[in-house]
């Protein structure tokens, strides 16, 4: 079972660079989701997919950050000009793309340290 | 905005105890439910589900889970508890409606001592 898959595990940068992190959903599985999770709290949803499509979009993508599917099949997430205040697990999740809600399935994470 | 809270944030059981974990929606529609949970070192699984039907929804692992709309609840149980069940509990809320996005709780790590 390849579940999802992200790269990479770990990000350290220095404020005010540019990161990006792939996600590669489980194969066959049309949406794909972003959430962003801090110390001490749940996944905050950040961005989700329908194919190559960005359905859904939190308040808390600011203008820095930007996703990406331009293939419905891999994600790519960036942040440009990182601040302090970034540094968190970065989750990509997936789940088939019929019908209604569907379970999401979790990679382990990017998880973002900024110096 | 919706809220999802887990009032126990840790919670310490010998083995064979039983578990109870407490977690409540704000929002009033049609909700999708579940529990997630996170082993040390792994990513988040799931662990049960709630979409309609039989309010009381059993898992993998022995877990079950009831869904009380009046209260707008869904507590996660167990009768007796493993070591192997030390994690963290995430309870998650989807409003429905065409939306896909999941709203989680803040956890509840479980400590259970052999």
């Amino acid at each position: 079972d390849t579940g999802v898959s992200q790269d990479p595990r770990h990000k350290i940068t220095k404020r005010g660079q540019n990161v990006t992190f792939r996600c590669d959903p489980i194969s066959e599985h049309n949406r794909l989701y972003w959430y962003r999770q801090t110390l001490g709290q749940g996944p905050e949803f950040l961005t989700y997919f329908q194919n190559e499509a960005q359905l859904e979009k939190s308040r808390l993508l600011s203008d820095r950050f930007s996703a990406e599917r331009p293939k419905g099949s891999f994600s790519t997430l960036e942040i440009q000009r990182t601040e302090q205040g970034d540094s968190a697990m970065y989750l990509c999740a997936s789940s088939p793309g019929t019908g209604g809600v569907q379970p999401q399935h979790f990679g382990d994470g990017t998880r973002l340290s900024i110096l | 905005a919706q809220s999802v809270s887990q009032h126990n944030h840790h919670v310490i059981l010998s083995e064979a105890a039983s578990l109870e974990l407490g977690c409540n929606y704000s929002y009033g529609g049609t909700v999708n439910l579940f529990w997630y949970v996170q082993y040390p070192g792994q990513h988040l699984q799931l662990l049960l589900k709630y979409f309609s039907g039989d309010p009381l929804v059993k898992g993998i692992k022995g877990f079950e889970a009831e869904f009380i709309k009046s209260k707008f609840s869904f507590n996660l149980r167990k009768p007796s508890v493993q070591w192997s069940d030390t994690a963290e509990y995430f309870c998650a809320v989807n409003r429905g409606s065409g939306f896909q996005k999941l709203v989680f709780g803040t956890g509840t790590r479980l400590l259970v001592s052999p």
